[in-house]
């Protein structure tokens, strides 16, 4: 069985570009959840979708945002790059219904560059 | 703000010798998992305690959820160097909407 996988592996962008990282869930997977960290830290939740709905959001602003698509691979967009958003974004899928109790699988993850 | 603290923040060990890292949240969680990241890797799921006062074992791993269900700990028995990595504990906050947090994480290396 695939495991959760992400795209691009790395990513380089400049300050004011956007970013786009792209996420596959694992297969009857439904919830897709995406996480930032920054280097040496710990996980800072950004986006919970489940059935194509956004379910809940953390503490980022707007220009973090995402979506999720009918085959619940997700996309998450990130506008007007700044220096401090370089860091590696995670995806993480489990089994529907709200993740409170199911396990979250990680992907590898995407190293965004901001320079 | 509503946060899960783990202490503590790093834990060096030699070899042979118990680890232990708490996790410690202001608000009631529903359940709490725990999560193990490798140098390098993504987090993978270790375990989930629901029920208040659960303790599950994992060979050198003990896990245990406090009665209030607000604290929880991982206890590592004779580490070895393949322990090395950081600890995550994750649960869901009862604060009336869905909120799902990740502990701080306790960074453990071991010494040879």
């Amino acid at each position: 069985e695939a495991g959760v996988t992400q795209s691009p592996t790395h990513l380089i962008k400049t300050r004011g570009q956007q970013a786009t990282l792209r996420c596959s869930p694992i297969s009857g997977h439904t919830s897709v959840y995406w996480y930032q960290q920054a280097l040496g830290l710990g996980l800072q939740f950004l986006l919970w979708y489940d059935e194509g709905e956004e379910r809940n959001r953390g503490n980022f602003p707007p220009r973090f945002s995402g979506r999720q698509f009918p085959n619940y691979s997700s996309e998450l967009n990130v506008n007007a790059l700044e220096l401090e958003d370089s860091a590696l974004y995670l995806c993480a899928s489990s089994l529907n219904g709200g993740g409170s109790y199911n396990e979250q699988f990680f992907g590898p993850g995407t190293r965004l560059t901001v320079l | 703000g509503q946060q899960v603290m783990q202490i503590p923040q790093y834990q060096h060990v030699q070899e042979g010798e118990d680890f232990t890292t708490y996790c410690n949240s202001s608000t009631t969680l529903s359940n709490i998992q725990w999560y193990k990241q490798r140098p390098g890797g993504h987090p993978v799921f270790l375990i989930q305690l629901v029920k208040s006062g659960e303790v599950k074992k994992q060979k050198r791993l003990t896990f245990q959820f406090g009665e209030a269900k607000k604290n929880s700990s991982l206890h590592i028995t004779a580490t070895q160097t393949t322990d090395v990595g950081t600890y995550f504990c994750a649960g869901v906050l009862i604060s009336g909407t869905y909120k799902y947090i990740f502990g701080t994480g306790t960074r453990l290396k071991v010494l040879a």
